[in-house]
């Protein structure tokens, strides 16, 4: 089966410009969540939807920010303008509602984005 | 204080020693709990479960203790390939939802 996909792996850009990050969670997944990894804060949990609905956002560092789930396929997590304080790894990952509380949730490969 | 806690370590052993990591979590709301590795510049992955009753998997066992609010993780037999981070999860509610990460603990197995 396939896993969690995001795209792209690795992102350049420069400070102001517009990142898109894109995630594919796993086909039956209601849960999608996106995750910022740093060195110094370790990873921090920003947005999580359910069955296409945000849930909390309470993680979302501010209005730069913005996430989307537009079908149960596809998500994007939108940073405009963006900031050399964004450089981090981003990890989408997804999870299936289950009668056992403790369903795993499984992560994509990241896409490790620095803004000069 | 953090919500969970770990020693970031690392932690050097040579291949064939016991190891144990700890952590703590301040949220005795949290009713899920993991452990999951992480390996230099890769993804997060699912080592296992933790069950109140304490659960072995191979060489891995994991214990919680929700009086004293902390997990433990035990690898015997440690394996090079052992040599990764872990990572300690709870969750912040009573679902599995939001999870909260531990910054992890390395380890380094030797020959």
């Amino acid at each position: 089966d396939a896993g969690v996909i995001q795209s792209p792996r690795h992102e350049v850009t420069e400070m102001g410009q517009e990142v898109t990050l894109r995630c594919k969670p796993i086909s039956g997944h209601d849960y999608l969540f996106w995750y910022r990894q740093t060195m110094m804060r370790g990873l921090e949990l920003l947005i999580y939807f359910n069955n296409n609905v945000p849930i909390d956002d309470s993680g979302m560092p501010e209005d730069r920010f913005s996430a989307k789930m537009p079908n149960a396929s596809f998500s994007t997590l939108k940073i405009q303008p963006s900031e050399p304080r964004d450089s981090a790894v981003y990890f989408c990952a997804s999870g299936e509602t289950d009668q056992y509380s403790n369903q795993p949730q499984h992560f994509g490969d990241g896409t490790r984005l620095s803004i000069l | 204080r953090k919500e969970v806690e770990q020693d970031p370590g690392p932690f050097n052993v040579p291949e064939g020693a016991t190891v144990a990591f700890n952590c703590t979590y301040s949220n005795s709301a949290s009713q899920s709990f993991f452990w999951y590795r992480q390996d230099c510049r890769k993804e997060p992955k699912l080592l296992m479960s933790v069950y109140s009753s304490g659960n072995e998997d191979g060489r891995f066992t994991a214990q919680l203790n929700r009086a004293s609010q902390y997990i433990s993780l035990l690898i015997r037999d440690s394996k090079l390939s052992d040599s990764a981070t872990y990572l300690c999860v709870v969750s912040r509610n009573t679902g599995f939802q939001k999870l909260v990460f531990g910054t992890g603990t390395r380890l380094l197995v030797s020959p």
